[in-house]
């Protein structure tokens, strides 16, 4: 089947310009990660969601980022007022809400802020 | 939950088995160990995972210490498109996973 998609795969903007970056996750997972990944660096968690209900949002860097998930399938990853700090790779990941709670990764979007 | 220390990056070469080391000495009873990939320019991919016993998958081994302060993965017959960075992650169930540096490995022809 289908796996984690998100798009778009590479996006440019211009700091203080505002971007929506989308994951589809794998139907039926109930969890949804998004991190955040510096280049040679590790992910960074950012927030997960059970369903559309947001659980944890501690590892969102600053007030200009924000997640949704409305209806517990999509879920939009919004930066506001992008800063050059923000560039990097912003990963999602679904998963069941069930052992082994193995997490299934998209590709990811690249964001540079110019 | 716990952090763990992998060594930078190591070396193996091809049709050897890769053996890849983590500490992880403050884990608790109740988290299990998770080992992921990432090859370049993809997302990370999950391999394996255990809690105490020792676990074998189509894709690696996971030897786990009796006292769990410490693991190894093991790739048996390693390709070159096993190169990656290898990530050791401890964590309680489905909720927030810290992933740290990794280990990059290097198979070589």
């Amino acid at each position: 089947g289908a796996g984690v998609s998100q798009s778009p795969r590479y996006k440019v903007a211009k700091r203080g310009q505002d971007v929506a970056l989308r994951c589809d996750p794998i139907s039926g997972h109930v969890s949804l990660f998004w991190y955040q990944q510096a280049l040679g660096q590790g992910p960074e968690f950012l927030t997960y969601f059970q369903n559309e209900a947001q659980l944890d949002k501690s590892g969102l860097p600053s007030d200009r980022f924000f997640a949704e998930r409305p209806e517990g399938s999509v879920s939009t990853l919004k930066i506001q007022r992008t800063q050059q700090e923000d560039s990097a790779v912003y990963l999602c990941a679904s998963s069941l809400n069930q052992a082994p709670y193995e997490q299934y990764f998209g590709p990811g979007t690249r964001l540079t802020v110019t | 939950d716990a952090k763990t220390t992998q060594p930078t990056s190591m070396d193996c070469a091809e049709g050897r088995a890769a053996n890849l080391p983590c500490n992880h000495s403050t884990i608790s009873g109740n988290e299990y160990v998770y080992w992921y990939r990432q090859i370049h320019s993809q997302g990370p991919q999950y391999i394996i995972h255990g809690l105490k016993n020792n676990e074998t998958n189509e894709m690696a081994s996971l030897i786990i210490t009796e006292d769990r302060k410490s693991s190894t993965l093991i790739l048996p017959h390693a390709t070159l498109r096993d190169t990656a960075v290898y990530y050791c992650i401890v964590k309680t169930g489905g909720f927030k996973t810290i992933f740290g540096a990794g280990t990059r490995l290097f198979v070589k022809a």
